[in-house]
């Protein structure tokens, strides 16, 4: 079965780190770009960041340009999100999800995990 | 990031015929299209739609989208109770170098 599940969501001070993870399993997880994607409660969509399936391009949302660092490990088949200088309006759900391309621009988000709900406040 | 406009309601009754937009520019919607994600309250969101008018695997036949411009649109006839949900259009924005999402628009099926 094709599945992503995230982790490492929790409660964390303005100004802390954390760092998200994705397991990717059922797939050749090093075949595909892979995106972090947040929903703050009871919001919209938006997107985060963007990894390349080699990891050698990267693309990043101007709300998070600078404070978050996505990276992946093609052998473990993870995927991560490093944020730091976290604000209030980080607070979301993050989820990973695996992008199907066709060329550049070209692509859609096929498979999701469940999310990880991130909180950030003091 | 400027994204994508979609109306934030749509409701119709039962078996009818419901027709979501979404408005980008030559950047985006015009350049390779939109894609169409269905969302129900406390789950992920699922692709319904990509490369304008292909579904994947399980989607029902009752859905069909489609581009005029810089607008897409997604049409879902005989509509059914499940339909009821959150329907999000996304794009990649070349001048961006960024996925671009609309705000979303809640169908209600009445």
């Amino acid at each position: 079965e094709v599945q992503l599940v995230e982790s490492g969501g929790g409660l964390v001070q303005p100004g802390g780190s954390l760092r998200l993870s994705c397991a990717a399993s059922g797939f050749t997880f090093s075949s595909y770009e892979m995106n972090w994607v947040r929903q703050a409660p009871g919001k919209g969509l938006e997107w985060v960041s963007y990894i390349s399936s080699s990891g050698s391009t990267i693309h990043y949302a101007d709300s998070v340009k600078g404070r978050f660092t996505i990276s992946r490990d093609n052998v473990k088949n993870s995927l991560y999100l490093q944020m730091n200088s976290l604000r209030a309006e980080d607070t979301a759900v993050y989820y990973c999800a695996r992008e199907v391309n066709w060329g550049l621009g070209d692509g859609a988000f096929d498979i999701w995990g469940q999310g990880t709900m991130v909180t950030v406040s003091s | 990031q400027a994204g994508l406009t979609q109306p934030p309601s749509v409701s119709k009754g039962l078996r009818q015929t419901a027709t979501l937009t979404c408005t980008g520019n030559s950047n985006n919607v015009g350049n390779q299209g939109a894609t169409w994600l269905q969302q129900h309250q406390g789950h992920p969101p699922k692709l319904l739609s990509y490369r304008n008018n292909n579904r994947p695997s399980g989607i029902s036949e009752r859905l069909s989208a489609s581009r005029s411009g810089n607008t897409a649109s997604l049409t879902i006839t005989g509509l059914q109770p499940e339909d009821e949900a959150d329907y999000y259009c996304s794009a990649w924005d070349s001048s961006l170098s960024a996925w671009v999402f609309g705000g979303g628009t809640k169908l209600t099926v009445l």
